[in-house]
């Protein structure tokens, strides 16, 4: 069965440091990854996925993450953050093969991401 | 392009009365899913339609929990009778097959509180 683990539930950092969220999953298969950031109130907005090809993906606002077969991971991370990052981060992975329960997204328990001034 | 619609955003209810969630997916997505989010913890998918059909209802508490997507639009998702370990935030996605790996884009969600 597929897992994925977020192993900070929080992640403190000042304005314009960098940052990384940490995200590893558990799949037999292929996978597809994704990163999701939920804003206070709001529902959840892609920021990147990864499909297949280049394991350096970018994606909005800055943020980018690397895949990581052999570890297993697909870690997030800005260079330099701004205070309107805050927000709560999700990673989430799905079967990489479309049809039946394939495709349905597994995620992590999420990482808050405090940006201080 | 319209994003996916949900209502209502906030609903506060008394344990034991039934609710009802909506959801209008963006246009030509024939995917549509219900993803229920406790505090602090991720979303976890309750049931999957492919059009009318729901093709993934594995993981929906069939005693109290239903949900229908008539003619393969819209959908609703219903409590009834509501407890209070229901208490959570009901996400609404929907996404369309193609290259992009079923790419889901989610609604701003339902909060319901049931005192």
């Amino acid at each position: 069965a597929q897992s994925v683990t977020q192993l900070d539930s929080q992640v403190p950092v000042f304005e314009e440091a960098p940052v990384e969220l940490r995200c590893n999953y558990s799949s037999s298969v292929s996978v597809y990854l994704f990163w999701y950031v939920q804003y206070p109130n709001q529902g959840l907005q892609l920021l990147l996925k990864y499909l297949s090809g280049s394991t350096l993906v970018k994606g909005i606002n800055g943020f980018e993450a690397e895949f990581n077969k052999s570890q297993t991971s697909f870690h997030l991370r800005k260079p330099s953050v701004h205070i309107s990052d805050t927000a709560e981060y999700f990673c989430a992975v799905s079967e990489g093969n479309y049809g039946g329960s394939q495709g349905n997204l597994i995620f992590g328990k999420g990482t808050k991401l405090s940006v201080k001034p | 392009e319209a994003g996916v619609v949900q209502s209502p955003r906030y609903k506060i209810i008394e344990k034991k009365q039934p609710v009802a969630f909506w959801c209008n997916p963006i246009s030509g997505h024939n995917t549509l899913y219900w993803y229920r989010q406790n505090l602090g913890q991720g979303p976890e998918l309750l049931i999957r339609y492919e059009n009318e059909e729901a093709v993934d209802d594995s993981q929906l508490p069939k005693d109290r929990f239903s949900a229908e997507r008539l003619k393969g639009v819209d959908s609703t998702l219903k409590i009834q009778p509501a407890e209070l370990g229901d208490s959570a935030v009901y996400l609404c996605a929907s996404s369309r097959e193609d290259r992009s790996g079923q790419t889901q884009y989610f609604g701003p969600g339902t909060r319901l509180l049931v005192l």
